[in-house]
């Protein structure tokens, strides 16, 4: 149980485009969903928590315009880097925990992302 | 704000060789804390999970400690392996207030792990 899936695993594009990623709790419903972003050889950095039906928090320094979440249902949640560039270029992770009880964050595979 | 730090930054050891990561949080509020694998380019392997209440979790050659006094986890490899050669994370989970109880984790660097056969 507790299975997290990330859609696309890999995506490569070219600068200006927009890209979409999709996280998915494939057992269980997901109150709030993490997305994260890990640069080569870092650690993950979170960048946003997202609750289903409301805005998604950004962390500091996070571009709100540049990076679209959407948490429509307790099942999915959708990350969209708009207007990519080189320097978005990253792997990005998601993780969902189910609310109601204090509880653990289950990760996505991850999605890497290469702006050309 | 949390802060995890994970020392040492890279170690190499011989096979078979018993080995400790460790772990150190500044804010002991956490709610549990996750050991991670990674392999180079791919995502997170979850290896184990403390809750706050806990003080230690076992899965096969892997403990993993736990000490919300001190701020710090150890993650124990019993019989170390090439096939553990691995950067492996520790995280932090807070507790948020409000809608939910789910609060957001906090990251350490990582430790690269090097078995040689």
């Amino acid at each position: 149980g507790a299975v997290v899936s990330q859609h696309p695993s890999r995506v490569i594009c070219k600068s200006g485009t927009s890209v979409k990623i999709e996280c998915r709790s494939l057992d269980f419903q997901a109150t709030t969903m993490f997305w994260y972003r890990q640069f080569p050889k870092q650690s993950l950095m979170l960048m946003a928590t997202s609750n289903e039906g409301s805005k998604a928090t950004y962390e500091q320094g996070v571009e709100k315009d540049k990076f679209l979440i959407n948490h429509a249902s307790l099942t999915l949640s959708t990350l969209t880097v708009t207007s990519a560039h080189p320097e978005d270029s990253s792997f990005y992770i998601c993780s969902a925990a189910a609310g109601g009880r204090a509880d653990t964050q289950y990760f996505g595979p991850g999605t890497r992302l290469t702006v050309l | 704000k949390q802060e995890v730090t994970q020392i040492p930054a890279a170690l190499s050891v011989p096979e078979g060789e018993n080995l400790v990561l460790n772990c150190s949080f500044t804010d002991s509020a956490i709610y549990n804390l996750q050991w991670f694998r990674q392999d180079p380019g791919k995502g997170l392997t979850s290896l184990l999970l403390i809750q706050s209440s806990q003080r230690e979790q076992t899965s096969g050659r892997l403990n993993a400690s736990l000490d919300k006094s001190s701020g710090r986890s150890t993650l124990y490899i019993a019989a170390s392996q090439p096939g553990d050669s691995a950067t492996y994370l520790c995280a932090g989970g807070a507790v948020l207030g409000g809608r939910t109880n789910a609060g957001k984790s906090t990251f350490g660097d990582g430790t690269t792990l090097t078995v040689k056969p």
